[in-house]
């Protein structure tokens, strides 16, 4: 099954904090989080393994509760440049295969 | 390669017709993978192949799509009597598939079937 991703969209001006969650009702191997521009192709954020990590990318981290089967994106400081489709990826066990989730788009205004 | 390399871009073709959708992987990749992002929508798995395992073929959405991997590099997705809704952005993906087996997307192909 897809994850689930809330909120669906959120705009937000510039210095402005969000949160994304992504929901599995799978057990979890690992996350990965990409970004997704209008006309583009998803780019790799960062990836967090079972354990209840939490990673760091300049402003960007997010942390993974394999108990919860969930994973939230923490965008501090919002830039205009974190406009796009965030998607949570989930891996599921040995297989590489991920299954990516609803997807979340965020707009950054001035 | 630098990255991963899709063909053609843009594609248009009639309903009935049969097209055929070119990836070429990250060099040294061992794992590809080709999904659909409709117009919009989130990326949905199609197919996956890692090394020279047999494929994970369990996201074609009917047997009128099917993939394959020669030499272990160059993907050549197939769609066959092609219909309206087969009209998406086909993504492939590479991987080196051991580690944290990030994905690397190409810029993909736009199908239009009119």
């Amino acid at each position: 099954q897809q994850p689930v991703q809330s909120p669906q969209a959120v705009i937000l001006r510039e210095g402005e904090d969000a949160v994304i969650n992504c929901s599995s009702s799978k057990a979890l191997y690992s996350v990965h989080w990409y970004r997704q521009k209008h006309g583009e192709a998803p780019v790799f954020l960062m990836i967090l393994l079972k354990g209840g990590e939490q990673k760091g990318h300049e402003k960007i981290s997010a942390s993974f509760n394999e108990k919860k089967q969930q994973s939230s994106l923490y965008l501090t400081a919002s830039q205009l440049s974190y406009s796009g489709t965030y998607f949570c990826g989930s891996r599921g066990g040995a297989t590489n295969k991920l299954i990516f989730g609803t997807g979340t788009l965020l707009a950054v205004q001035p | 390669g630098a990255g991963v390399s899709q063909s053609p871009s843009n594609k248009v073709t009639e309903k009935g017709k049969d097209v055929e959708l070119r990836c070429d992987p990250i060099s040294g990749h061992t794992a590809l993978y080709w999904y659909r992002q409709s117009l919009g929508q989130g990326l949905e798995f199609l197919i996956y192949f890692q090394g020279n395992s047999a494929p994970d073929k369990s996201g074609l959405p009917s047997d009128r799509f099917s993939a394959e991997r020669t030499g272990g590099s160059v993907s050549t997705l197939t769609i066959q009597r092609t219909q309206q809704e087969d009209s998406a952005v086909y993504l492939c993906a590479s991987s080196r598939g051991g580690g944290e087996n990030i994905q690397y997307f190409g810029a993909g192909t736009r199908l239009s079937v009119l």
